[in-house]
């Protein structure tokens, strides 16, 4: 059974960084590339990059590149998603998710999703 | 970048057909996915690679794709249904996920 286990909530002043983590299981870990994905309250989703797991090989949207990165642990099969620079509207449900190395990346498996929080 | 517009909402009765479309410059020449939210819980995918089904979703829930319209269809539609749809391409190009702004549909 495929699992993806996110980290707990997070509250952060504005300026600040979050680190959110996706552990997973149930599938080989190198085999999928794992996508991080938010959605600020009420609003749509928003996906922010992927990494591949086996390299670790990156890919941010332009929008978060310089203040997201993407790393992994494949000793304990767990994904990373760093935010840095936290403003208010940062506020969101982080989501990682799991998608095929190759063809187009469809998302079978999302993790619960974390909630961050960014107040003064 | 590449752009997919949705419909910010579609209403629909039960038991009646609703149609979700997602635009893009042709589109026809991708592969569209289909995800479905429901409030409190993280989206699930209901149809992958234009009109794929995953195990466990409904016959009722069909897609297609061709020039520069992707339709996502709910046959007999139930109060259940009603959540938001999100369409998504991948952008090889730039190797990009991208998502539609989605779709909220209600049934009435």
């Amino acid at each position: 059974q495929v699992r993806l286990v996110q980290s707990g909530a997070e509250v952060k002043k504005p300026g600040a960084s979050v680190k959110v983590s996706c552990k997973t299981s149930g599938y080989n870990f190198g085999d999928f590339y794992l996508h991080w994905v938010r959605q600020a309250p009420g609003q749509g989703l928003e996906w922010m990059g992927w990494i591949n797991p086996n390299d670790g090989d990156t890919n941010y949207a332009q929008k978060f590149q310089g203040s997201v990165t993407l790393t992994r642990d494949t000793s304990i099969s767990t994904a990373y998603m760093d935010l840095t620079s936290l403003r208010s509207d940062d506020t969101a449900i982080y989501y990682c998710a799991r998608s095929p190395t190759y063809g187009s990346r469809w998302i079978d498996s999302w993790g619960q999703g974390t909630l961050v929080t960014v107040s003064s | 970048s590449y752009v997919l517009t949705q419909p910010p909402s579609v209403s629909v009765a039960p038991g009646k057909t609703a149609r979700i479309s997602c635009g893009g410059n042709d589109i026809g020449s991708k592969s569209v996915h289909w995800y479905q939210q429901k409030p409190g819980q993280a989206p699930i995918v209901v149809i992958y690679y234009d009109s794929d089904r995953p195990s466990g979703i409904p016959e009722r829930f069909s897609g297609s794709n061709s020039g520069n319209t992707a339709t996502l269809t709910v046959s007999k539609v139930e109060v259940g249904d009603e959540a938001d749809y999100y369409c998504q391409v991948w952008d090889s190009p730039r190797a990009d996920v991208i998502f539609g702004g989605g779709t909220k549909l209600t049934v009435l």
